[in-house]
């Protein structure tokens, strides 16, 4: 079975460009997750889908961040303008419950690292 | 969402076990306690999730005392490859994941 997919692996942009991260869930799994992680830090959310809608976006900057899930599979992460805080590795996750009580278990992709000089 | 508390690293040998004790004071009545670990350059893989008393799986065992305020990543016999982030984290249903900044084992030979 196919992981979760994520391009680019590595970007480099000066601030003030625009840049977009690129998701592909693992087959099936009807819930996708953008996280951030920042060096020596856990991941932390950004947004969260259920098929095509977002159901979790309050801690999405708004202001410069926009994502999209079109036909509720693959996703696109966007910052624009970015900014030399933006600097880190973009996560996506996927999930699906198989059955039982519990949170779903995540699978990560590799993510993204940004670098914004 | 219940907040976590677990030691910022810790230092091994190849062969011995490995414990690592989590603190959730907070945890509700339906939250659940999940493991993840990440290598460097990779995302988080999930390692094992439990309720209450003990769960076993392949990879780890997690035990988790009556009153639920924390839990124990037990891995056995750790090999240079368990070099790693361990987070614990307690949620429920498929909200998203708080994760704290987690446990850095290293293990040596």
């Amino acid at each position: 079975e196919a992981g979760v997919v994520q391009s680019p692996r590595y970007k480099i942009i000066e601030k003030k460009q625009p840049v977009a991260f690129w998701c592909n869930p693992i087959s099936g799994h009807n819930t996708l997750y953008w996280y951030r992680q920042n060096l020596g830090q856990g991941p932390e959310l950004l947004i969260r889908y259920e098929n095509e809608e977002a159901v979790d976006d309050s801690q999405l900057p708004k202001d410069r961040f926009s994502a999209e899930r079109l036909k509720g599979v693959d996703s696109t992460l966007k910052i624009q303008p970015a900014e030399l805080g933006d600097s880190a590795v973009y996560l996506c996750a996927s999930s699906s419950k198989t059955g039982g009580a519990g949170s779903y278990e995540q699978y990560f992709g590799p993510g993204t690292r940004l670098t914004v000089t | 969402l219940a907040k976590t508390t677990q030691p910022i690293s810790m230092d091994s040998y190849e062969g011995q076990e490995v414990n690592i004790t989590c603190s959730h004071n907070n945890i509700a009545t339906n939250d659940y306690i999940t493991w993840y670990q990440q290598f460097p350059s990779q995302g988080p893989r999930f390692i094992i999730q439990g309720y209450k008393t003990k769960v076993t799986n392949e990879v780890a065992s997690l035990f988790i005392p009556a009153d639920r305020k924390s839990s124990t990543l037990s891995l056995p016999r750790v090999s240079l490859s368990d070099t790693a982030v361990y987070y614990c984290l307690v949620d429920t249903g498929r909200r998203a994941l708080t994760f704290g900044s987690g446990t850095r084992l290293q293990v040596q030979p």
